[in-house]
């Protein structure tokens, strides 16, 4: 149980381009989710949480209106790169936690590779 | 940043234990020490999460110090497949990513 899918896996995309990443719980409800990049060797950076039918909330430094984040229902998270730039491309990676487990014990999906030429 | 310290490598031979150390010495008393590990590529995945008494799940076992300050992972029988960068973390609120521990189980 708990699994959460990403889609695309990998994507490639001019510049200037708008480019959605789709994160789902697959068998639970995922009450929030959580959205990470990830620079080559580098480790995780939190950009944003979101909960269910509520605004996100973004980290400091991530711009809300470039990085749109929608969770419009307990089993779907998007994430939409607008006017993407070559210095997007990045590994993004979604998670999800549910009612009833420690905020922290998330759930992760297998990642985005966004590469923008 | 993150408050927790970690060797950046280890190397552990296959079906040994494999032993994975974390200093967080600023740790407060109501702050969780989890336990993530993330292979190649792929997202991280959630290992084990502890409090002050020792934790044990079928993934791995959480020893933490009697004052905190201190936890160590251990994979009782380590697998090539366990070769991974494995991320010590201390938060209450939000999972604050350093640069973790890469383990290679050699054959």
């Amino acid at each position: 149980g708990a699994v959460v899918s990403q889609h695309p896996s990998r994507v490639i995309c001019k510049s200037g381009t708008s480019v959605k990443i789709e994160c789902r719980s697959l068998d639970f409800q995922a009450t929030t989710m959580f959205w990470y990049r990830q620079f080559p060797k580098k480790s995780l950076m939190l950009m944003a949480t979101s909960n269910e039918g509520s605004k996100a909330t973004y980290e400091q430094g991530v711009e809300k209106d470039k990085f749109l984040i929608n969770h419009a229902s307990l089993t779907l998270s998007t994430l939409t790169v607008t006017s993407a730039h070559p210095e997007d491309s990045s590994f993004y990676i979604c998670s999800a936690t549910t009612d009833g487990r420690s905020y922290n014990e998330q759930f992760f999906g297998p990642g985005t590779r966004l590469t923008v030429l | 940043d993150a408050k927790t310290t970690q060797p950046p490598s280890m190397d552990c031979a296959e079906g040994r234990a494999a032993n994975l150390p974390c200093n967080h010495s600023t740790i407060s008393g109501n702050e969780y020490v989890y336990w993530y590990r993330q292979i190649h590529s792929q997202g991280p995945q959630y290992i084990i999460h502890g409090l002050k008494n020792n934790e044990t799940n079928e993934m791995a076992s959480l020893i933490i110090t009697e004052d905190r300050k201190s936890s160590t992972l251990i994979l009782p029988h380590a697998t090539l497949r366990d070769t991974a960068v494995y991320y010590c973390i201390v938060e209450n609120y939000q999972l604050i990513w350093g640069a973790g521990t890469k383990l290679i189980i050699k054959p």
